[in-house]
């Protein structure tokens, strides 16, 4: 099944305690991305990347590192983790960047303490 | 700025009726739009993709329009069941750009 899978889905951390959230699409995808969802704010993006090697910075990327050192996978790394970044994760990719269409994970609820 | 709204934010209906949900965004160069539903807690699932050049998509009972000019999109729901319930959100690319614009979304509750 075509999908894009993150891991974990639920996590609950500390404050400054290194944590990385992993997303794998299995669609041979060139574009990947990540979002967070808030509430009132709504979804902003925070990196994205357009082929292995290439990333960039989307609306939030403060506190955030990303990498794609492969093409199926593009993990987040929050490297000392804060409150504010408690929130809803999604991970999605697209085969061109958008033109058909993105596909979205399931989402990690990340809760820092 | 590159705005999308979805009005109304939330939208109750008994079983059976047919509804519109609505979607409007402030720059008429977009590439394409696309329509998601989110259950509580769960990812986004796409349910149908407009490009710029197309005025509308079906997939079962729903079908999405795309009006440019007016800057709206709309998506339609047939015969709307207690499983529709949902969160609807609407997301648009705009030209070049690498990311979605998203709509604040619909909740969408329809009574049995």
């Amino acid at each position: 099944e075509a999908q894009v899978t993150q891991n974990p889905r639920y996590l609950i951390t500390v404050t400054g305690k290194k944590l990385t959230v992993t997303c794998s699409q299995n669609m041979n995808h060139e574009y990947m991305s990540w979002y967070r969802q808030d509430p009132g704010l709504g979804l902003r993006q925070i990196y994205y990347s357009m082929n292995v090697e290439v990333t960039d910075k989307g609306d939030v990327p403060e506190g955030y590192k990303v990498s794609r050192k492969e093409k199926r996978n593009f993990p987040l790394i929050l490297e000392s983790p804060s409150p504010n970044q408690t929130s809803l994760y999604f991970c999605a990719s697209s085969p061109t960047g958008g033109a058909k269409g993105y596909t979205f994970g399931s989402g990690t609820r990340l809760t820092v303490v | 700025k590159q705005e999308v709204t979805q009005i109304p934010a939330a939208l109750s209906v008994p079983e059976g009726e047919n509804l519109v949900l609505n979607c409007s965004f402030t720059d008429s160069a977009i590439y394409n739009l696309q329509w998601f539903r989110q259950d509580p807690g769960k990812g986004l699932t796409s349910l149908l993709l407009i490009q710029s050049s197309q005025r509308e998509q079906t997939s079962g009972r729903l079908n999405a329009s795309l009006d440019k000019s007016s800057g709206r999109s709309t998506l339609y729901i047939a015969a709307s069941q207690p499983g529709d319930s949902a969160t609807y959100l609407c997301a648009v690319r705009y030209g070049s750009a690498r990311q979605l614009t998203f709509g604040s979304g619909t909740q969408l509750t329809v009574l049995p």
